[in-house]
């Protein structure tokens, strides 16, 4: 079945370092990729996402391309902050069948910022 | 201002008791959601609802129960079926089934 995959944590970075948090997927098709983001003991905030092959999602100074051959969609910041600190997901969302728009959710990445 | 809310934010239940979880948007969304996060684990899907009146299993629906009565409200009971209870839990509301979810922002519960 489909499924995601992202790299363990945590990742513990000082202010103004660059960020990648790697995540690859597995899927029938082409599914929508996204970012969530989840602050200490809150629900979760869509950071940002991709519908389509090539596709780059940005927020916040966040970005992910959506990479078909390579089945990626990598989180990356230039200079992370303190205020960056938190639980990073990545999930799918298949665009078929009896799934089409349910999330599928990695285990998440803890990142740490420190100043 | 439009948003999700879930109450209550702990919940503490003992041993077989069933208990409901509360979650209500006021998003005008169609489609409603419950996942179930555990500690280093990503989110799994209890159940889901794409309409008032109509709600389909997830991933991981047994011990669960759910109603969708009004477009508003998409409450979650936790049977004392449910062999590990003690998580937090997450609503979810989108316009329709493929649109971006907006989360709440969890109950955590905890089973004495």
């Amino acid at each position: 079945g489909d499924s995601v995959t992202q790299m363990e944590g945590p990742v513990t970075l000082s202010e103004e370092a660059c960020l990648t948090i790697n995540c690859t997927y597995t899927a029938t098709g082409y599914p929508s990729l996204f970012w969530y983001v989840q602050y200490p003991g809150e629900g979760l905030q869509l950071l940002l996402k991709a519908t389509k092959a090539d596709d780059k999602g940005s927020n916040k100074g966040f970005e992910a391309t959506y990479r078909k051959e390579t089945t990626s969609f990598h989180l990356e910041k230039g200079s992370v902050q303190v205020s960056d600190s938190a639980v990073y997901f990545c999930a799918l969302s298949p665009n078929y069948g009896g799934s089409q728009g349910n999330l599928i959710f990695g285990k998440g990445t803890k990142l740490s910022v420190k100043p | 201002d439009g948003g999700i809310t879930q109450s209550p934010k702990y919940l503490f239940r003992k041993e077989g008791q069933n208990v409901t979880l509360s979650c209500e948007q006021n998003l005008n969304h169609d489609a409603m959601y419950w996942y179930r996060q555990d500690p280093g684990q990503g989110l799994r899907l209890i159940y889901y609802s794409q309409i008032v009146n109509d709600f389909q299993k997830g991933d991981i629906a047994e011990g669960y129960s759910v109603s969708r009565e009004k477009k508003e409200s998409f409450p979650l009971t936790v049977t004392s079926a449910q062999k590990n209870p003690t998580a937090f839990y997450l609503c979810a509301s989108s316009s329709d089934r493929t649109s971006s979810k907006f989360f709440g922002p969890g109950t955590r519960l905890t089973v004495l």
